[in-house]
């Protein structure tokens, strides 16, 4: 079955430090996977996704993730992060042959320190 | 892109009622998913609501708890059964583009309070 493991619950970072989330996954083949954000209050917003080809994938908001099949992580990685970044962030695997059927992680809460 | 409502936003409840919580898409999907968010928790896929046809439960969801109804390719509702307060969470409801960019929304959610 398909799990997805998010060691960080919580992070903290200045503003304008990098920052990189991690995400882990177990899946016997090469799965859909996702970031997603959660502000306070706000829905869910898809950050970028990986499907196939490119492995360094681009997303909004300056995000990036890399995609390492060897180590079965989907890292999100932001080079300079900003106070509006602080929310909290999902990562997700698609699970089965459906689209949209989303397994998450746990998430982790990201604090941004002036 | 899909633009997606929820109502109500928010409520509280007593145990023991139901409430009936709805989705409204701003354009014709095939799939409908509807996800829990416990406190301080992920995101739980429930089931999968496809038009003309009965949902799909993920494990640990049934429909006598959680009955679903699709009616057409842009509306959905769950109900939440004899609600107790584990049932507390926010409710959510998504749908896929079925097709390029394969990218899935999220309504708003739904905060359920159980008192």
């Amino acid at each position: 079955a398909q799990s997805v493991t998010q060691p960080d619950i919580h992070i903290t970072v200045s503003e304008g430090a990098s920052l990189e989330l991690r995400c882990n996954y177990s899946y016997g083949a090469t799965p859909y996977l996702f970031w997603y954000v959660q502000s306070p209050g706000q829905g869910l917003q898809l950050l970028l996704k990986y499907f196939s080809g490119d492995t360094l994938v681009q997303g909004i908001k300056g995000f990036e993730a890399e995609f390492k099949r060897s180590q079965s992580s989907f890292n999100l990685r932001k080079p300079s992060v900003h106070w509006s970044d602080a929310a909290e962030y999902f990562c997700a695997v698609e699970r089965g042959s459906t689209l949209g059927r989303l397994y998450f992680g746990r998430g982790t809460q990201l604090t941004v320190w002036p | 892109s899909a633009v997606i409502s929820q109502k109500p936003s928010r409520d509280i409840c007593q145990r023991g009622t139901s409430l009936t919580i709805q989705c409204q898409v701003d354009s014709q999907v095939t799939m409908m998913f509807w996800y829990r968010q416990q406190p301080g928790q992920s995101l739980t896929l429930i089931a999968t609501a496809n038009q003309g046809s009965e949902a799909t439960y993920e494990s640990g969801f049934v429909i006598d708890k959680f009955p679903i109804s699709r009616p057409n390719l842009t509306f959905s509702t769950l109900t939440v059964s004899n609600m107790s307060p584990e049932d507390s969470s926010i409710y959510l409801c998504s749908v896929d583009t079925g097709g390029p960019p394969y990218e899935q929304y999220f309504g708003p959610g739904t905060r359920l309070t159980v008192t």
